[in-house]
């Protein structure tokens, strides 16, 4: 089945430091990928869209300049966390849709865990 | 803007009891809903998925589909304790088969006592 390895599954990192999150398709090619965050104890929040090939699209009060997403190939988005601080640390998963021949429906990354100290 | 809403819990049920998950949703337009179990820690799994009005059984688990309420439920039956979790409902936020983003609700904690 469709399935979406993403890495590293956790990272600890200095504040003000840069961090990439990396999510590969594996067995299919992935044209959107959904990235969400969870803060401990809440849902998952969408917080952009990517699609290969174009601009992300990022939800009301994601800042864009701070979380670059990159989708340059149909197997590979990547977010970057841009000079993080402690309130960036959160759970980050990727999601993508299950290609129209597996069914319907979504794909999850395993999520990383970001710490910034 | 499209909410999704869920009693936070924690529900607490003894095993082999019925775990009985509740959501409700305000796009009267949404077409396709799931229900995915997450453990602490770890990515949401899918447990259903349901886009017709009615029940759909797999295994111990039933979900059933209300449109005109505007209500989704999920049925745990002989619930066991690798069953405790938080379930998360979720809505596809895309209109005629497209899939667009899955809308959460905040999940419902669920305990189930040996």
């Amino acid at each position: 089945g469709a399935v979406v390895s993403q890495h590293p599954s956790w990272v600890i990192c200095k504040s003000g430091t840069s961090v990439k999150i990396e999510c590969r398709s594996l067995d299919f090619q992935a044209t959107t990928m959904f990235w969400y965050r969870q803060f401990p104890k809440q849902s998952l929040m969408l917080m952009a869209t990517s699609n290969e090939g174009s601009k992300a699209t990022y939800e009301q009060g994601v800042e864009k300049d701070k979380f670059l997403i990159n989708h340059a190939s149909l197997t590979l988005s990547t977010l970057t966390v841009t000079s993080a601080h402690p309130e960036d640390s959160s759970f980050y998963i990727c999601s993508a849709p299950v290609p129209p021949g597996e069914g319907y429906g979504y794909t999850f990354g395993s999520g990383t865990r970001l710490t910034v100290v | 803007q499209k909410e999704v809403e869920q009693n936070s819990g924690p529900l607490s049920v003894p095993e082999g009891a019925i775990a009985s998950l509740n959501c409700t949703y305000s796009d009267r337009g949404s077409q396709s809903f799931f229900w995915y179990r997450q453990y602490s820690g770890k990515s949401p799994e899918l447990i259903m998925s349901i886009y017709s009005n009615g029940d759909k059984e797999d295994g111990r688990f039933t979900a059933q589909l209300n449109k005109a309420s505007q209500y989704v439920s999920l049925l745990i039956r002989d619930s066991q304790p690798s069953d405790s979790a938080t379930y998360l409902c979720a809505v596809n936020s895309g209109y005629g088969g497209s899939q667009g983003n899955l809308i959460f609700g905040k999940g419902t904690k669920l305990s189930v006592k040996p």
